[in-house]
């Protein structure tokens, strides 16, 4: 078993839904990474938290330390949106030492 | 600041040839990183650096692998001989400190035929 899991592995959605990835790990961290890879390849840092939640524009980021679980929410998602999401832990006392999940394939169609 | 710079964007190669990938890291950043990116692995760590000291290179495949940080501004990425099974994209990222978010460069896309 992975010690980061996301689900889904893929989805697709119509412009304009509310979405939903989910993130568990099964170590303990630091903090936990959401990261989006646009289709042209790059990588980019959405939110970094080791406790509740976070937003920036339309993305919300929740993270329950209990349960082990962090959600990547958007809202009104955007064919813009289409992109691969991926959560990352950082194991121990820095961040470097990143566990990556497999990535959600999110594909908003318009 | 332009982000973390890398060169060449793509590269193709013959198997047997080295291969030097190069890394510019956002100024003021202590914390380089080179990652490989494939289908089948995923992204995995390869090396980091920190005040231009390699710190853990734990993930780097084999001896053919080497990287090198002269200075806080630039890090170079070889691989000597290059093998097809080499083919990835190569990420490099730089943070401020080992508790923030790390930046990531456009990538390498590397081909060795």
């Amino acid at each position: 078993k992975n010690e980061v899991e996301q689900s889904p592995q893929n989805l697709t959605a119509q412009e304009g839904e509310f979405i939903t990835i989910n993130c568990s790990y099964s170590v303990g961290i630091s903090a936990l990474h959401w990261l989006q890879q646009h289709p042209g390849g790059g990588i980019v840092s959405l939110f970094m938290l080791s406790s509740g939640k976070k937003k920036h524009g339309r993305l919300i980021a929740t993270i329950n330390i209990q349960e082990k679980h962090s959600s990547l929410h958007i809202t009104a998602s955007h064919p813009r949106d289409s992109a691969v999401y991926i959560c990352a832990a950082s194991k121990g006392d820095s961040n470097y030492q990143l566990i990556w999940g497999a990535g959600t394939k999110l594909i908003i169609k318009p | 600041d332009a982000g973390v710079i890398q060169s060449p964007r793509h590269e193709v190669t013959e198997m047997g040839q080295e291969v030097t990938l190069r890394c510019k890291p956002i100024s003021g950043h202590d914390y380089l990183f080179w990652y490989r990116q494939t289908m089948m692995r995923g992204l995995e760590l390869l090396i980091y650096f920190n005040n231009n000291v390699p710190i853990d290179d734990s993930g780097m495949p084999e001896d053919r692998f080497s990287a090198k940080m002269p200075n806080a501004s630039f890090s170079t990425l070889k691989i000597q001989p290059s093998e097809p099974r080499d083919s990835a994209v190569y990420f490099c990222a730089s943070s401020r400190d080992r508790y923030h978010e790390q930046y990531f460069g456009p990538g390498t896309r590397l081909t060795v035929t």
